[in-house]
């Protein structure tokens, strides 16, 4: 299986900030890479596709980057709304994988 | 607008059977495109695929669930079911069905979520 490692796996940081997480695959997955927000109670929401393509209806704040091993997921300039766990997810390879998690909080 | 609800036991006795309904509202699985998904989530923890079921019927396992997972579809009732059998407390989980658009795997749309707690 590939494993998704998320870094850092919690994150505190204040309105307005710009806020990076790091998701890193253990072999190429090429950019099959997709994040999602879940905040408590709910079901993740899908933010980034293809790695980079943002989905419909997502604020233009977050972006998606990288290829091969290394993938970024950015928040321009922190929300209130934005807080929430962020995960990762992989479907070069059978079976689909998800990162750990990042916890996303305010200071 | 296509909406997932869950529906079932949300206690189940060790080594039996948990089975869970994912139902389709506001539109219909049998269109082209989408495979339909169980996915679960360990209290405080992350997400782990379990399976999904695509439009011609066929499905796909993860291999750590395989021996004990069953993903069937009704579609003429526009819904589909998770069995998952000789369960344990590392079972005990929230579990969540989505739709996954199948050209680009991401999931994107999914139900509320049921909890499922596995205990004597």
């Amino acid at each position: 299986d590939i494993q998704m490692t998320q870094s850092p796996s919690s994150l505190s940081a204040s309105i307005g900030d710009r806020v990076t997480i790091s998701c890193q695959a253990t072999e190429d997955i090429s950019n099959y890479l997709n994040w999602y927000q879940q905040k408590p109670g709910k079901p993740p929401k899908l933010l980034i596709h293809g790695a980079s393509n943002l989905e419909t209806g997502v604020p233009s704040r977050f972006s998606g980057g990288g290829s091969g091993t290394d993938f970024t997921l950015t928040i321009s300039s922190l929300q209130p709304e934005d807080i929430a766990t962020y995960f990762c997810q992989q479907f070069h390879n059978f079976p689909i994988t998800f990162g750990q998690g990042t916890r996303l909080e305010t200071k | 607008q296509l909406q997932l609800q869950e529906s079932g036991s949300g206690l189940v006795k060790p080594s039996e059977t948990l089975s869970l309904t994912c139902a389709v509202s506001g539109g219909s699985m049998n269109s082209g495109g989408y495979s339909w998904s169980w996915i679960r989530q360990p209290p405080g923890k992350g997400l782990e695929w379990i399976g999904y079921i695509y439009h011609g019927g066929s499905t796909s396992y993860n291999p750590s669930l395989q021996s004990r997972v069953t993903i069937s579809a009704d579609r003429s009732k526009n819904k589909f079911s998770l069995r998952l059998t000789s369960v344990t407390a590392a079972d005990t989980a929230v579990y969540f069905c989505a739709r996954l658009f199948f050209s680009k795997f991401y999931f994107d749309l999914w139900g509320q979520g049921t909890p499922v707690i596995v205990s004597s």
